[in-house]
């Protein structure tokens, strides 16, 4: 199976910042899933993208999954020392695999 | 109710020495997936059963790993002879299904081969 490609692969930033992981794949996807990792810790499915287009909200995290369903973003409004961690975005099983994660370090 | 359990937490082996880790499903789940972690190849792959099947085990590295489901509850990751190399974290995963189903995790089996 082939990888997307997910960037940056390191963000740090002041708490209170906003922050964006984008994931680009060079073929149409059926569906998309988020997947966060604490450090220390193990995968934790985040939400599930299926539609071109779709946009979804969790509290402070906005998912959008593109028109031609290619490409994926996870955008965090005012990040908190809480949101620390890498994350993942992942096709499906049969097709791509996860990607290389982008790890997100908040200062207080 | 439980998670996916997997076994032991923590192994420190020396090189040439077998290593088995163990993973329980969650209860109901039909696909177990095993994955493999280190800093400098991220989150790998190995292998993936169906209903106890293995469908694709492109992932496996090399002869020297083989993995087994010998019923719903219960699969296997063999590592033999280990090699250094072989240090990471190993994951087992479960879902119910197997296309575009979400993914339980373990905690995890942290692998050092001395």
């Amino acid at each position: 199976g082939q990888q997307v490609m997910q960037i940056p692969q390191y963000q740090h930033v002041q708490e209170g910042e906003d922050f964006t992981t984008y994931c680009n794949s060079s073929t149409t996807l059926s569906n998309i899933q988020w997947y966060k990792q604490r450090p220390g810790g193990h995968p934790v499915f985040l939400i599930q993208l299926v539609k071109s287009g779709e946009v979804k909200k969790q509290k402070r995290l906005t998912f959008q999954f593109g028109e031609a369903k290619k490409n994926s973003s996870l955008h965090i409004t005012a990040t908190q020392t809480t949101d620390v961690g890498t994350y993942f975005c992942a096709g499906p099983t049969h097709d791509m695999r996860f990607g290389a994660g982008t790890r997100l370090t908040v200062k207080p | 109710d439980a998670g996916v359990i997997q076994s032991p937490r923590h192994e420190v082996t020396e090189m040439g020495q077998e290593v088995t880790l163990r993973c329980k499903p969650i209860s109901g789940h039909n696909s177990l997936f095993w994955y493999r972690q280190t800093m400098m190849r991220g989150l790998e792959l190995l292998i993936y059963f169906n209903n106890n099947v293995p469908i694709d085990d492109s992932g496996m590295p090399e002869d020297r790993f083989s993995a087994k489901m010998p019923n719903a509850s219960f699969s296997t990751l063999k590592i033999q002879p280990s090699e250094p190399r072989d240090s990471a974290v190993y994951f087992c995963a479960s879902s119910f299904g197997l296309v575009s189903e979400t993914q339980y995790f373990g905690p995890g089996t942290r692998l050092l081969v001395l």
